[in-house]
């Protein structure tokens, strides 16, 4: 079964602790993103990756980071320096880059408390 | 900055009403557009796409957009919604001029009532 895995569904965490949001595809794509979604705001970019052990910050990168070690794997850390981390994050994958189709996981709803 | 402007956040329709939803965008230059639906419980899904050719392009579930470079729109469309229409739509918009980055909307949350 081909696709997107994001794990947890949900998670909570309390307030100063870094959290980790896994992201796992199995579709062969180069490419792999993370977004998040806040109600009324659409998706942001937060990190991208076109390659393995490359990543690019997007346009919401502060109080994220990111790794790129497999091909399969993107994982996004949530840190204590993000002021607001509590929202609905997405993270997808395309076949070779930025010029192409984006396909999305299931999202994690992280609410830190 | 690129933007990408849904106007409508919120729309409430009856079953066979038709749909349109307004997608517009701030930048010139090669684009290639998208609509994206979340249907309840759902991941985010592709509807259609445009990036080049036949300026109307037809998408899964009866839908159908009609890019206008002059007005720089991609509205999305449905002749007769259904119940299970009722979804969040995104428009995103990607251009070369702004790094390839896919940049979206605010999202329509579209309702139908039975």
């Amino acid at each position: 079964d081909g696709g997107i895995t994001q794990s947890p569904k949900y998670l909570f965490r309390k307030e100063g602790q870094n959290v980790t949001l896994s992201c796992e595809q199995n579709l062969n794509h180069d490419a792999m993103y993370w977004y998040r979604q806040d109600p009324g705001q659409g998706l942001r970019l937060i990190y991208y990756s076109q390659i393995v052990n490359d990543f690019q910050k997007g346009d919401i990168a502060e109080g994220y980071s990111v790794s790129r070690e497999k091909k399969e794997s993107f994982p996004l850390t949530v840190t204590s320096a993000q002021k607001n981390p509590t929202a609905f994050y997405l993270c997808a994958s395309s076949v070779a880059g930025v010029t192409d189709t984006q396909y999305f996981g299931p999202g994690t709803r992280l609410t830190v408390l | 900055a690129q933007s990408v402007s849904q106007h409508n956040h919120h729309v409430i329709l009856s079953e066979a009403a038709s749909l349109e939803l307004g997608c517009n965008y701030s930048y010139g230059g090669t684009v290639n557009l998208f609509w994206y639906v979340q249907y309840p419980g759902q991941h985010l899904q592709l509807l259609l796409k445009y990036f080049s050719g036949d300026p109307l392009v037809k998408g899964i579930k009866g839908f159908e957009a009609e890019f206008i470079k002059s007005k720089f729109s991609f509205n999305l469309r449905k002749p007769s919604v259904q119940w299970s229409d009722t979804a969040e739509y995104f428009c995103a918009v990607r251009s070369g001029a702004a790094g390839n980055k896919l940049t979206f909307g605010g999202g329509t949350r579209v309702l139908v009532k039975p």
